[in-house]
């Protein structure tokens, strides 16, 4: 199947920035997604990007996508405790087919 | 805001048992999608419906089957359990007259265990 990685883990000092990184091996991704997963509860989009798209922000989340070296991140301003969670990022295809890929999962532990 | 509505939210069964799982999308929303996350994985699809008639299969076994209702309700019925089907399982939904097709809404999640 399709390959999506990211690191496993992450730890940042509450009020630093996030980056959480993915890189994914379809390039006929169309759209890149990032969910958020708290411990035992279901998936929560936090937001998208659209595969022509270099840039989008969304209050304090920031997504970058490099197309050419098929990488995907997502930074977190002023990352607070309530942010620790798993992060998966996930591409749709252009394949026809709607359903989502996802990756790994990066398990962001913020220290007080 | 509306969301998807999974039951049961937890579900203990023993081999050999079966069980249904049902996922309520959010309202306007056409499509409805199957995951399956195991212990420490991330999400595998399973099948997805399109006004009620199936769009898209993956990794689902064969003593899973699943449909879509005419009030656009989901069900995944699941035979003969194994206890690696101990999982969460999730249902999604997206809504192609929405404008945004392709924003994906996820359950709460059933969580089965399989004694």
């Amino acid at each position: 199947g399709e390959d999506v990685e990211q690191s496993l883990f992450l730890s940042v000092r509450e009020g630093d920035s996030s980056v959480i990184n993915c890189t994914y091996t379809d390039s006929s991704s169309t759209y890149l997604y990032w969910y958020k997963q708290e411990p035992g509860a279901g998936l929560q989009l936090l937001t998208y990007i659209f595969s022509n798209m270099d840039m989008k922000q969304d209050q304090r989340l920031t997504v970058l996508l490099n197309k050419k070296d098929k990488h995907l991140s997502l930074r977190i301003a002023d990352t607070q405790t309530g942010d620790s969670a798993i992060y998966f990022c996930a591409e749709r295809l252009q394949t026809g087919a709607n359903n989502l890929f996802f990756g790994t999962g990066t398990r962001l532990t913020v220290i007080p | 805001a509306a969301g998807v509505i999974q039951s049961p939210r937890h579900l203990i069964k023993e081999k050999r048992e079966t069980a249904t799982l049902k996922c309520y999308p959010i309202p306007r929303h056409d499509t409805v999608y199957w995951y399956q996350q195991g212990p420490g994985q991330d999400p595998q699809f399973l099948i997805s419906f399109y006004e009620k008639m199936q769009s898209d299969k993956g990794s689902i076994p064969d003593r899973f089957s699943a449909q879509q209702f005419s009030d656009y309700h989901s069900e995944l019925n699941m035979s003969s359990l194994e206890l690696g089907d101990s999982a969460l399982y999730f249902c999604a939904s997206s809504g192609t007259g929405t404008g945004v097709f392709y924003e994906q809404y996820f359950g709460p999640g059933t969580r089965l265990t399989v004694t």
